[in-house]
């Protein structure tokens, strides 16, 4: 049984630049939520996905965008780097929306320069 | 705006002795906790929740308390392993509304290190 994977694992962008993450769910879920975590600092939400649409959303700017694909992967982009963008990408899943327990996949760090 | 904290941000403990991590949250409304240990280079990994219904909640080797009057949480594990090491975040949600579902909001962490 697959759990949460994601790609890349570490990747190196200059500020201004786009970037987009992805995100496979642990097999049987269909919820997708995103998390920044800056270093030393706990997991920020960024956004929820659930049923190909945004369902909630942290305070996170508009350059900050997400999508969910009908087999519940999903994508996190970032538009117009910048330096304090730098951080652990968290993608995590869960069963259903209204669903307590979630799974963390391992991350994408990101790292702008 | 509110937030969840810790008070110790590095806890030593001894091999076979018990740990106490702590946690402070200041949104009153929250009604759903849960702690989570992250490991160097992995995500998040689920080891107990608690809901606010509870004061006091068991798993293997760890016990969850949580106190609603001094919005206190803490995670207690019961002869700690070397492979406790970590570092372990709480995290709260208020699930009464649709808007607030799936908002967790995380602590800065506590690095736990366990000396033989």
């Amino acid at each position: 049984d697959a759990g949460v994977t994601q790609s890349p694992t570490h990747l190196i962008k200059t500020r201004g630049q786009q970037v987009t993450l992805r995100c496979s769910p642990k097999s049987g879920h269909d919820t997708v939520s995103w998390y920044q975590q800056a270093l030393g600092q706990g997991p920020q939400f960024i956004f929820q996905y659930y049923e190909e649409e945004e369902r909630q959303r942290g305070n996170f700017p508009d350059r900050f965008s997400g999508h969910q694909f009908p087999n519940y992967s999903s994508e996190l982009n970032v538009n117009a780097l910048l330096l304090g963008d730098s951080a652990l990408y968290l993608c995590a899943s869960s069963l259903g929306q209204r669903t307590y327990e979630q799974y963390f996949g391992p991350g994408t760090r990101l790292t702008v320069t | 705006g509110e937030s969840v904290g810790l008070h110790l941000p590095t806890l030593s403990v001894q091999e076979g002795d018990n740990s106490i991590i702590n946690c402070a949250y200041s949104n009153s409304a929250s009604d759903y906790f849960i702690w989570y240990k992250q490991e160097s280079g992995k995500g998040p990994q689920f080891i107990i929740d608690i809901r606010s219904n509870m004061d006091k909640r068991q798993g293997q080797r760890v016990t969850v308390l949580l106190n609603k009057t001094v919005k206190h949480l803490s995670l207690q594990i019961a002869a700690t392993q070397p492979g406790d090491s970590a570092v372990y975040f709480c995290a709260e949600m208020f699930t009464g509304t649709t808007d607030s579902w799936g908002k967790f909001q995380f602590g800065a962490g506590t690095q736990v290190v366990v000396t033989p």
